[in-house]
């Protein structure tokens, strides 16, 4: 079952700085937040993940709000290559057999 | 290069019959999972494997068999096809069944079952 609540589409132009927020209310104290995109015909591919404090790397910035109940993916400048579904799923890291539950995702449309 | 590769690309059934979807991973990881994508669904966690053994399976049907031969393969058989069982399949891995980060996924094989 997915956890999380996304908005089914954004859209958004080049260049700018897009935010994808994420609700998670039930999330418990030792579940992670995975952010992974998928574009049509591709298997979905890691973006970014965190337990409580905010994250950057390369391809986002993940800002994690202070109680953990929601979350927002922050991509700076998007470009065409970054329009795809984003899913956001929880997942727990350190018990066995846990696997991801992914939703409907947010689409992202990137206008030129 | 791809780091999974998935084999074949696209398939083709006739309902009833016997396929065998091929993953491959060549990453060094130790667990390897598959999913399935139906038409306008979310995707659906399968059968998670950790050093060849089964850790997880959320597939209701036994029509679905996963094997591994050898540590970096695990290959998914599917009996008695049906028409619903049309959908893309993908096979994924990371290094331990508890990393995360390096969850990586292969680029699927879409079944059609006519």
């Amino acid at each position: 079952d997915a956890k999380t609540t996304q908005p089914d589409s954004m859209e958004s132009t080049e260049g700018e700085t897009v935010h994808l927020p994420c609700s998670h209310a039930t999330i418990s104290g030792n579940e992670y937040i995975y952010w992974y995109r998928q574009v049509p015909l591709q298997g979905p591919e890691y973006v970014t993940h965190g337990l409580q404090q905010n994250t950057t790397n390369s391809m986002a910035f993940l800002a994690i709000a202070s109680d953990r109940k929601s979350s927002t993916l922050i991509l700076p400048h998007v470009s065409l290559r970054d329009a795809a579904v984003y899913h956001c799923i929880l997942s727990t890291s350190n018990t066995g057999y846990q696997n991801f539950y992914f939703g409907k995702g947010t689409s992202l449309t990137v206008i030129p | 290069d791809p780091k999974i590769i998935q084999k074949p690309k696209y398939l083709v059934a006739v309902t009833g019959s016997e396929k065998i979807l091929i993953c491959e991973q060549y990453l060094g990881h130790n667990a390897m999972y598959w999913y399935r994508q139906s038409a306008k669904k979310p995707l659906e966690f399968m059968f998670s494997y950790s050093y060849q053994k089964l850790m997880d399976n959320q597939t209701a049907s036994s029509r679905f068999q996963p094997q591994s031969s050898k540590k970096n393969h695990l290959d998914l058989q599917i009996t008695a096809l049906k028409p619903d069982d049309s959908a893309t399949y993908f096979c994924a891995s990371s290094q331990d069944y508890r990393a995360r980060s390096d969850y990586t996924f292969g680029s699927g094989t879409r079944l059609l079952v006519i």
